[in-house]
């Protein structure tokens, strides 16, 4: 499985854009990249997946060099509640359906006033 | 509907107790996952059901026993938990591959401390 490497942290304004970079060196061919935001005793949630190119949805922006070896998540204008733990997974699909994903070790945003 | 739901949100188990901890979806996802996870730290993944069969055990003490009834819900099942084993118990789901992938739902887990 890939390990991905992220910030430990980053400290941020409101209003600011955030871009949180993940480092995937040995990403297979089969893999996707996934990006999920979790708050305190919370579960993850998903924000945004991508294989290359760029990807945009309505919170976040993911950003993929043609060499996949790493990956930009993007947060347009943060605001206080964006405080959070980001993770970068990366993985792919199984033969028997499932997936198999590993949490590398987050990134913790804190947005300040 | 389109959530993970585990049940009971907080547990408190003494080391010779026997409990469970449920999850349930009705998305009709048909793999499910239990993470832990300890404070400060990122998930860790415990198990992988596909389609009610174990895929992955990743290497997890026996007093932690995992159960798929059916395509719905999954159960994990402790037993002589020691107090590190307290953490929080993350249930996930994701919905058959294809040709894309569209990552897990997450419960919001259960708080388990062992006294």
């Amino acid at each position: 499985l890939a390990k991905t490497t992220q910030p430990i942290s980053m400290d941020s304004y409101e209003g600011q854009e955030v871009n949180i970079t993940c480092s995937h060196n040995n990403i297979a061919t089969n893999d996707y990249i996934t990006w999920y935001q979790q708050f305190p005793s919370q579960g993850p949630r998903f924000i945004i997946q991508g294989y290359k190119t760029k990807v945009t949805n309505e919170v976040a922006s993911l950003f993929i060099p043609a060499d996949r070896k790493s990956s930009t998540l993007s947060l347009p204008r943060v605001s206080l509640s964006d405080t959070a733990v980001y993770y970068c997974l990366v993985g792919g699909p199984r033969m028997d359906s499932s997936y198999k994903l590993i949490f590398g070790s987050g990134t913790r945003l804190l947005v300040r006033p | 509907d389109t959530e993970v739901t585990q049940t009971p949100k907080h547990l408190v188990m003494g080391m010779t107790n026997k409990k469970s901890l449920k999850c349930e979806q009705h998305m009709g996802h048909r793999a499910m996952y239990w993470y832990k996870q300890k404070a400060k730290k990122p998930p860790e993944l415990m198990f992988v059901y596909s389609y009610e069969k174990l895929s992955i055990n990743e290497s997890v003490p026996s007093r932690f026993s995992p159960e798929c009834p059916n395509s719905s819900l999954l159960n994990l099942h402790l037993h002589a938990l020691q107090p590190e084993d307290s953490a929080l118990y993350l249930c996930a789901s994701s919905q058959p591959t294809g040709v894309e992938m569209y990552g897990y739902t997450f419960g919001s887990g259960t708080r388990l401390t062992v006294v």
